[in-house]
């Protein structure tokens, strides 16, 4: 089983549309869990923490299920600046708190 | 306040040389972690630093590979005698003491020819 492992995608949406990136996690004793976007070509830019009681931010919603080990993206009323690789990334513990392991993304493309 | 900065963003060496790669930490960062990016694969974690310390290089090819980050200027990610296969691009990222968000930098693209 991938360590992190994400919707192989890619998605390809109308401006509006809501989407939802799924992501499953491995080490049950991970500590932190992130979304990143990745634009192509560029670094990788944190777009949100997630916590466990679910967390959101303007159009952007993300929830953990520890028991699961499952985090969600949702984007909601999609715009063509969303186009990106969404990166589900997570702590790799066991007594560290810094080794993050990112999932291979999920491409989303935004159509007018 | 300046982000991660990395430089070169694009380096070309031919099979056998060496490639340096240079990574300044924002400012009041001193911790840094360097992560390579395949061709259509997600980040590898490869080494933790700080200030003049390895604390964790479980992600480092055995061989050829090196980092340090000295008291003084930027981190280095050395790649002795390259092959074609550290094609990649090469992440740095920084964070401050004990705070566990990761800030990226550009990145430097690493071809062998």
């Amino acid at each position: 089983r991938k360590e992190v492992e994400q919707d192989p995608g890619p998605f390809n949406v109308p401006e509006g549309a809501t989407v939802a990136f799924n992501c499953t996690y491995s080490n049950s004793a991970s500590q932190s869990f992130f979304w990143y976007r990745q634009d192509c070509r560029k670094e990788p830019k944190l777009l949100m923490s997630v916590y466990s009681s679910g967390n959101e931010d303007g159009r952007f919603t993300a929830q953990l299920n520890r028991a699961s080990q499952y985090i969600s993206l949702l984007i909601r009323d999609s715009k063509l600046s969303d186009s990106a690789t969404y990166l589900c990334v997570v702590n790799d513990s066991g007594g560290s708190n810094y080794k993050l392991t990112f999932g291979k993304g999920t491409l989303l493309t935004v159509n007018p | 306040n300046a982000g991660v900065m990395q430089n070169p963003r694009h380096l070309v060496r031919r099979r056998g040389q060496e490639a340096r790669l240079r990574c300044s930490p924002m400012k009041g960062h001193s911790h840094v972690y360097w992560y390579r990016q395949l061709p259509e694969e997600g980040l590898k974690f490869m080494v933790y630093l700080q200030k003049e310390n390895i604390i964790d290089e479980s992600g480092m090819p055995k061989e050829r590979f090196s980092a340090e980050f000295p008291k003084e200027g930027p981190s280095i990610l050395r790649i002795q005698q390259v092959v074609r296969g550290d094609s990649a691009a090469y992440f740095c990222a920084s964070t401050e003491a004990g705070i566990d968000t990761q800030y990226f930098g550009p990145g430097t693209r690493l071809t062998v020819l």
